[in-house]
């Protein structure tokens, strides 16, 4: 079974500064990972993902994250964040089965 | 993109009765369905998985008989929750995946159910 751990319940922020939200994960198999970004009362939107390729994948709203095996993470990245960025964000991973795994989650507030 | 629209966005209902919580593919076609719950400020737990035309496979300490899981089609899932108690009361995200891409799920808006 894989498990995914977030090492920050909360990570506040200033507008235009840069953030970077942790994600480890631990599994005895190949893995698939992703970043989902949840807004209130919503459901989950794909930030992006790792399926195999270049450990460096880029997402959508300037977001990218590093995929580093010998350390089992999986950290995202924004150079510069907006107000509209406030939200949740999870971390999740997947094997075969295709099942995901979620993390805590990482409440991400942006101040001006 | 994929979309997946989840109906209804919040329900509120009396102890005792069935709600029926409708989850759709409404672009491409839903080889598995999966069915999560949130409580508050949590994560999301995966309830069960379901293939169309074959019956849902439950998570460990997921009561199938309260919450019964039907995929009839390839756009379609739905999720009853049957004699619903206040304990119920939760955030329930669907999501699917094709089988084209099997890897990545496109998740609902989600229903709050509240029962009274």
């Amino acid at each position: 079974a894989q498990s995914v751990t977030q090492l920050d319940s909360q990570v506040p922020v200033f507008e235009e500064a840069p953030v970077e939200l942790r994600c480890n994960y631990s599994s005895s198999v190949s893995v698939y990972l992703f970043w989902y970004v949840q807004y209130p009362n919503q459901g989950l939107q794909l930030l992006l993902k790792y399926l195999s390729g270049s450990t460096l994948v880029k997402g959508i709203n300037g977001f990218e994250a590093e995929f580093n095996k010998s350390q089992t993470s999986f950290h995202l990245r924004k150079p510069s964040v907006h107000i509209s960025d406030t939200a949740e964000y999870f971390c999740a991973v997947s094997a075969d089965d295709y099942k995901l795994s979620f993390g805590a989650g990482t409440t991400v507030t942006v101040r001006a | 993109g994929a979309v997946v629209s989840q109906h209804p966005s919040w329900v509120i209902c009396k102890s005792g009765t069935s709600v029926k919580i409708e989850c759709r593919s409404l672009d491409f076609q839903a080889t598995t369905m999966f069915w999560y719950r949130q409580f508050p400020k949590q994560s999301l737990m995966l309830m069960a998985t379901s293939n169309e035309g074959s019956k849902a496979t439950y998570e460990q300490g997921v009561e199938k008989d309260k919450f019964l899981i039907n995929h009839a089609s390839l756009t379609l899932s739905t999720l009853t929750v049957t004699s619903a108690h206040p304990e119920d009361s939760s955030f329930y995200i669907c999501s699917a995946s094709s089988g084209s891409a099997k890897n990545i799920q496109y998740f609902g808006a989600g229903t709050r159910l509240s029962v009274l």
